[in-house]
């Protein structure tokens, strides 16, 4: 069975620092890799999307992330925080079959001012 | 400009009520329709989809049903809740099967069973 596994649940950061948020999936075919993000009181959106292609892969507020197949990894990463990054940031697979998502644990972002 | 509404936004009940949870999307046609529940430190959980009207997949057993009367319209339900019903359940739409398309989600119910 697809699953999807974020190493940190929560990460704590002073603005300006670098971020590196983990993702690793398991499933043997090809995958659609999201990064969703859930700002406090807001609806969870799409940050970004991989489907195929450049495996670096650019999304909203200068997010980033970068698929590498061999590590099943799709790390999400941003150059310098900002305290409105502060939110709550799911990692999902999407294997097929009725478009159904596969999420990971989630890693809650605190961005202190 | 398509919207999903849920409702209500917070609900409390006891242990073995009813429930029913509903989720209605505007501005399309023939969505994709998925349930969540998010428990915390668990992510969010898959719990139904559906595809069209009345058909509908479940992903988890559990106490929990789900019916889709309407084709923009999709219902979570229980005969009895348990405590470990309580949750954010979320609804999201998307339009096709493709696993190319994203998911556009609902505010949420906060759900707690007491």
């Amino acid at each position: 069975a697809q699953s999807v596994s974020q190493h940190n649940h929560h990460v704590i950061l002073s603005e300006a620092a670098s971020l590196e948020l983990g993702c690793n999936y398991s499933y043997g075919g090809t995958v659609n890799l999201f990064w969703y993000v859930q700002y406090p009181g807001q609806h969870l959106q799409l940050l970004l999307k991989y489907f195929s292609g450049d495996p670096l892969v650019k999304g909203i507020k200068g997010f980033e992330a970068e698929f590498i197949k061999s590590k099943f990894s799709f790390n999400l990463r941003k150059p310098s925080v900002q305290w409105s990054d502060t939110a709550e940031y799911f990692c999902a697979v999407n294997a097929g079959q009725g478009g159904k998502l596969i999420f990971g644990q989630g890693t809650e972002l605190s961005v202190k001012p | 400009s398509q919207t999903i509404h849920q409702w209500p936004a917070t609900l409390v009940q006891p242990v073995g009520s009813p429930l029913s949870l509903e989720c209605t999307v505007e501005g399309t046609s023939n969505p994709n329709l998925y349930w969540y529940r998010q428990a915390a430190g668990r992510g969010l959980q898959l719990l139904f989809y559906s595809v069209g009207i009345g058909q509908i997949s479940s992903e988890v057993p559990q106490n929990l049903s789900a019916s889709r009367p309407q084709d923009r319209q999709f219902i979570l339900s229980s005969k009895k809740l348990l405590l470990s019903d309580s949750g954010f359940y979320l609804c999201a739409w998307t339009t096709g099967t493709s696993s190319y398309n994203e998911q556009f989600f609902g505010p949420g119910t906060r759900l707690t069973v007491l």
